[in-house]
């Protein structure tokens, strides 16, 4: 089955810092990759779009400058969490849309818990 | 803007027995797709079950089975001989057809607990 992974698993760092998460789709091309947000015991929030070689395109109320979204080639994307604070703390999730297995899906990766100092 | 409904925050089944989780959805569109997707403490994403609404057929994945009303939009799950490893969180999820950029639309959730 088609894989998504992300890199960190979770991470702690001091408030100001910059934080760069991975998510990289192994076994398959990724037309289109999702980044969404979760706080404990709540829905999955979509941040933002992106598509490979393009700018993403954010939600609604989700800074741009503050989260910063490459999505450099058709297997990896990147979520720069910049200057952190503490209310940035949350468990963050990408998602990579391709074809695998024959089927149009979206596959989630394992998601990374950023907690910020 | 479609938006999804998931009424039951928490629901509870005994081990063994069948369990039904409801989601109603509210779309114009007349093509798209719904799922049913599971996540465990791991917090790991699970796609459950996948209905394209162009199918009046209700798609069945083993013991996970979808009652879909396309005129009262609504897409319930039911979990079959229920096992202790099916407790999790369970989403209803939309997405319109066509399009690679259509993202999905996530319902509230509802956490299920599997008593042994």
């Amino acid at each position: 089955g088609a894989v998504v992974s992300q890199h960190p698993s979770w991470v702690i760092c001091k408030s100001g810092t910059s934080v760069k998460i991975e998510c990289r789709s192994l076994d398959f091309q990724a037309t289109t990759m999702f980044w969404y947000r979760q706080f404990p015991k709540q829905s999955l929030m979509l941040m933002a779009t992106s598509n490979e070689g393009s700018k993403a395109t954010y939600e609604q109320g989700v800074e741009k400058d503050k989260f910063l979204i490459n999505h450099a080639s058709l297997t990896l994307s990147t979520l720069t969490v910049t200057s952190a604070h503490p209310e940035d703390s949350s468990f963050y999730i990408c998602s990579a849309r391709g074809l695998a297995g024959g089927r149009d899906e979206q596959f989630f990766g394992p998601g990374t818990r950023l907690t910020v100092l | 803007a479609q938006t999804v409904t998931q009424s039951q925050p928490e629901m509870s089944v005994q081990e063994a027995e069948t369990v039904t989780l409801s989601c109603t959805y509210d779309t114009s569109e007349s093509d798209y797709y719904l799922f049913w997707y599971k996540q465990p403490p791991s917090r790991q994403m699970i796609l459950v079950i996948r209905q394209e609404a162009y199918k009046q057929q209700n798609a069945t994945e083993n013991r996970f089975s979808v009652n879909f009303q396309k005129a009262a939009k609504s897409f319930s799950l039911k979990i079959s001989d229920s096992q202790l490893g099916d407790a999790a969180m369970y989403f209803c999820a939309y997405r319109s057809a066509g399009n690679a950029g259509n993202m999905l639309t996530f319902g509230g959730g509802t956490r299920l607990m599997v008593k042994p």
